[in-house]
Parts: structure tokens; sequence; C-alpha cells
């Protein structure tokens, strides 16, 4: 199957500083890909899909000013959280697809603590 | 919009048994995908089985299979001959023209030795 790889795995931030988690397709393009967050022993919740070359689309509620996402190449998107406070702190997850993919292909997530 | 509902928040079998899984789906598309992920403590996302809405012949992969019941909008998950890794949460999902996959509440899944 299809590779996605995610970094980092685990980070810790001080409150107000920002984040960067990327998600890379290691062995196909991905024309789009997810972002999720997941708290304990929940489902997985979609922030956001974003498109190679255009604007991340958000699902309701979820603040784009605070979850900025690029997806700059057919290989790699970013999820950055910036001003982190401690109730960002959670599990998130990024999936990708191809244009010939029926499934989604996760990356290991990263679990990020905010301090 | 697309739900999927889940309605066991916790099963437990005993090893080598057999545990069907339950997951109910609500949409007004003819054409979608629904699958089974499986999430084992390392919390990575493993893909079990899917199933495409026009097929009408149940997926198999192993031990793993499904009872699709497109009229019904039901897609269980059946467990055979149940291991100890088997234990994870599972997750029902679907599939349809945005492309956006909506995920279930999750079942945990206990295996007993």
């Amino acid at each position: 199957g299809a590779v996605v790889s995610q970094h980092p795995s685990r980070v810790i931030c001080k409150s107000g500083t920002s984040v960067k988690i990327e998600c890379r397709s290691l062995d196909f393009q991905a024309t789009t890909m997810f972002w999720y967050r997941q708290f304990p022993k929940q489902s997985l919740m979609l922030m956001a899909t974003s498109n190679e070359g255009s604007k991340a689309t958000y699902e309701q509620g979820v603040e784009k000013d605070k979850f900025l996402i690029n997806h700059a190449s057919l290989t790699l998107s970013t999820l950055t959280v910036t001003s982190a406070h401690p109730e960002d702190s959670s599990f998130y997850i990024c999936s990708a697809s191809g244009q010939l993919h029926t499934e989604a292909f996760f990356g290991q997530g990263t679990r990020l603590t905010v301090v | 919009a697309q739900t999927v509902t889940q309605s066991q928040p916790e099963m437990s079998v005993q090893e080598a048994e057999t545990v069907t899984l339950s997951c109910t789906y609500d949409t007004s598309e003819s054409d979608y995908y629904l699958f089974w992920y499986k999430q084992p403590p390392s919390r990575q996302m493993i893909l079990v089985i899917r199933q495409e809405a026009y097929k009408q012949q149940n997926a198999t992969e192993n031990r793993f299979s499904v009872n699709f019941q497109k009229a019904a909008k039901s897609f269980s998950l059946k467990i055979s001959d149940s291991q100890l890794g088997d234990a994870a949460m599972y997750f029902c999902a679907y599939r349809g023209e945005g492309n956006k996959l909506v995920f279930g509440a999750g079942t945990i899944l206990r295996v007993k030795s």
C-alpha cells in the first residue's frame, strides 16, 4: 500500500508559539490531503481538506487563522498551529489519497502538547 | 449530510471466537465506498476492509468479512478466529462524492485470552 509519513510524532511547545506538522506522501502523488484531530478514545474529527495548489476547505467550527494548512506540492501538506494554547493539545492525523485510490492512507499522527 | 453510526462503544470476544461489529449509515448517494479501519494503541490507522456500494458481493479479507446490506444501509464487520492482535479501536467510515471520509464513533474491541 501507499505510504504517508507524518512528522513530528510528538511535539511539546510553549503557549503562544506556533508549531508545524508535516504530512508527506512518499510513493504517490496526493491530490487530496485531509487533516483530523482526535481526542482520547474518540473518533477522528475532520478539520480541513486540502487540494494541491488551492486553498484548504475548513470544516465548520475550525478556525482557519489558527490552523493554517498549506498543500504546496503533490507530496507535501503542512498544518501549522498558530499561537498555540493548552486546549490545542491533541492528536493530529493526516491522510492522503491519489486520483487512482479509493481509500485514504494515514500518517502516524502527531501528539501535540502545549504547556 | 452523511452520517455513520456505530452503536457498540465496546465489545469483547474470546480468543479464537467470532465477533461482529455493527455499523449503519445514512446517505442519499447511490455510489460510495465503505471502510473498516483499525486503530491499535499505536494510533496508526490501518485499513481492514473496503466495500464498493455498487458491488453486491460482500468483501472478504482473510479472517475479516463484511455483511453489506445496501437497502438497510448496514455494514457490519465480522472477525473470525479472533486473535490478541485484533484488539483495537475499530472505525466504520463512509466515502462519497466529496471524497471526504466520515467516521463513526468507533468500537473498542477487547480480546480475552
